[in-house]
């Protein structure tokens, strides 16, 4: 079965700084891959995906992802992070199978 | 964009009852609809994917007894909760896909099972 890891759990940064989440996918086959976001007390919102062609994907509010195959990983960026970032953030894969896979999630807290 | 709603959105029940909860999507054709559950500070463990005019797909572990799944229409999934105890209490969020493309979630249902 496919696996999605995120290596952060809790991430604390003051405004301005740069973002990077690391997601890692195991399997080896094609795969589209995602980021998602919750912010507190909302639903899931999608940021950003990856389905094949350039393997930077910018999303919305300035949040961009690599697809680096070779190392079967999709990190989230953001170069200046804001208080509104706070929330929590999900990698997801969805491969052969017609299933999606989220990871265990990174809380972004970000202190003004 | 596409639309996802929950019905209803907080849910109280007694221990032994079953409870529904459902899924619509509102602006587009769901071909496929998934059900998840959130524990608190925790990922979304998929419960199953359920595909219209079919049988649900269970994951390993999740009993299809307890959790019914009905997907009647393009844009109406239902899940049902049988018999509910304390342990299913949860937050469960259902996802609706068109096609093969991107998945848009609903906002959750809160299950409390008293």
């Amino acid at each position: 079965a496919q696996s999605v890891s995120q290596h952060n759990h809790h991430v604390i940064l003051s405004e301005a700084a740069s973002l990077e989440l690391g997601c890692n996918y195991s399997y080896g086959g094609t795969v589209n891959l995602f980021w998602y976001v919750q912010y507190p007390g909302q639903h899931l919102q999608l940021l950003l995906k990856y389905f094949s062609g350039d393997p930077l994907v910018k999303g919305i509010k300035g949040f961009e992802a690599e697809f680096i195959k070779s190392k079967f990983s999709f990190n989230l960026r953001k170069p200046s992070v804001q208080w509104s970032d706070t929330a929590e953030y999900f990698c997801a894969v969805n491969g052969p199978g017609n299933q999606f896979y989220f990871g265990t999630g990174t809380s972004l807290t970000v202190i003004p | 964009g596409a639309v996802v709603s929950q019905h209803p959105s907080r849910v109280i029940c007694k221990s032994g009852t079953s409870v529904k909860i459902e899924c619509r999507s509102l602006d587009f054709q769901a071909t496929t609809m998934f059900w998840y559950r959130q524990f608190p500070k925790q990922s979304l463990m998929l419960m199953a994917t359920s595909n219209e005019g079919s049988k649900a797909t269970y994951e390993q572990g999740v009993e299809k007894d307890k959790f019914l799944i009905n997907h009647a229409s393009l844009t109406l999934s239902t899940l049902t909760v049988t018999s509910a105890h304390p342990e299913d209490s949860s937050f469960y969020i259902c996802s609706a896909r068109a096609g093969t493309d991107t998945q848009y979630f609903g906002p959750g249902t809160r299950l409390t099972v008293l």
